[in-house]
């Protein structure tokens, strides 16, 4: 069965320090990779995706991620934090073998960004 | 605007009380699924549908009800809700064309908050 682990329910950073939020993933069948963001009292809005092609994925408001099969994980940077990147993330995995139907989410990551 | 809504967006109910929360989707979607969100959590995926008509399990389908006359509209039904369904729940829709498979973008709705005392 598919599993997401994000590393960490909290992080804290410095603006204009590096961001880097863990994701690691167990499936049988490399999967498609998503990282969403939410905003307090909001819903969540995709930041990027790894579907099939180059690993470095480039995603909204300057964040990337790479897909390492080798290690199964799908890390979120961003190189220089900015106050407004403060929000929950959640790294999510869709099934590759049977539709890409189910989605399964990571616990999250809260991101604190410290002036 | 293309959107996701949800109604309500807040709902206190007791026990057993039979509830519907409604959403809809103005994308022309195929998908749509419906989530909880609970602390420590994430979002867990409750049903899903891939059509008209088409609804499938998710991970935690237990005490849910879902259904799909239309495109537009993926309506959540607690049947005789219980305190262990309080939780903040979220509709999302994506297109998922033929072929594509899962690759499509999500979007999620505002989010009901349910409290069942």
């Amino acid at each position: 069965a598919q599993s997401v682990t994000q590393l960490g329910s909290h992080v804290s950073v410095s603006e204009g320090a590096l961001v880097l939020l863990r994701c690691n993933y167990s499936s049988s069948v490399p999967p498609y990779l998503f990282w969403y963001v939410q905003y307090p009292n909001q819903g969540l809005q995709l930041l990027l995706k790894y579907t099939t092609g180059a690993t470095l994925v480039k995603g909204i408001n300057g964040f990337e991620a790479e897909f390492k099969k080798s290690e199964t994980s799908f890390h979120l940077t961003k190189p220089s934090a900015h106050m407004s990147d403060a929000a929950e993330y959640f790294c999510a995995v869709s099934d590759r073998g049977t539709g890409g139907f189910k989605t399964i989410f990571g616990a999250g990551t809260r991101l604190f960004v410290k002036a | 605007e293309a959107q996701v809504t949800q109604n309500p967006r807040y709902l206190i109910t007791v026990t057993g009380k039979k509830l519907t929360v409604t959403c809809s989707q103005n994308m022309n979607h195929e998908y749509m699924s419906w989530y909880r969100q609970d602390p420590g959590l994430g979002l867990r995926q409750i049903y899903y549908s891939m059509n008209v008509e088409v609804t499938d399990k998710g991970d935690v389908p237990e005490g849910y009800k879902v259904s799909r006359k239309e495109k537009r509209n993926f309506p959540l039904i607690l049947e005789s809700p219980s305190p262990n369904q309080t939780s903040l729940y979220f509709c999302a829709s994506s297109l998922r064309r033929a072929g594509a498979q899962g690759t499509d973008t999500q979007y999620f709705g505002p989010g009901t908050r349910l409290t069942v005392l």
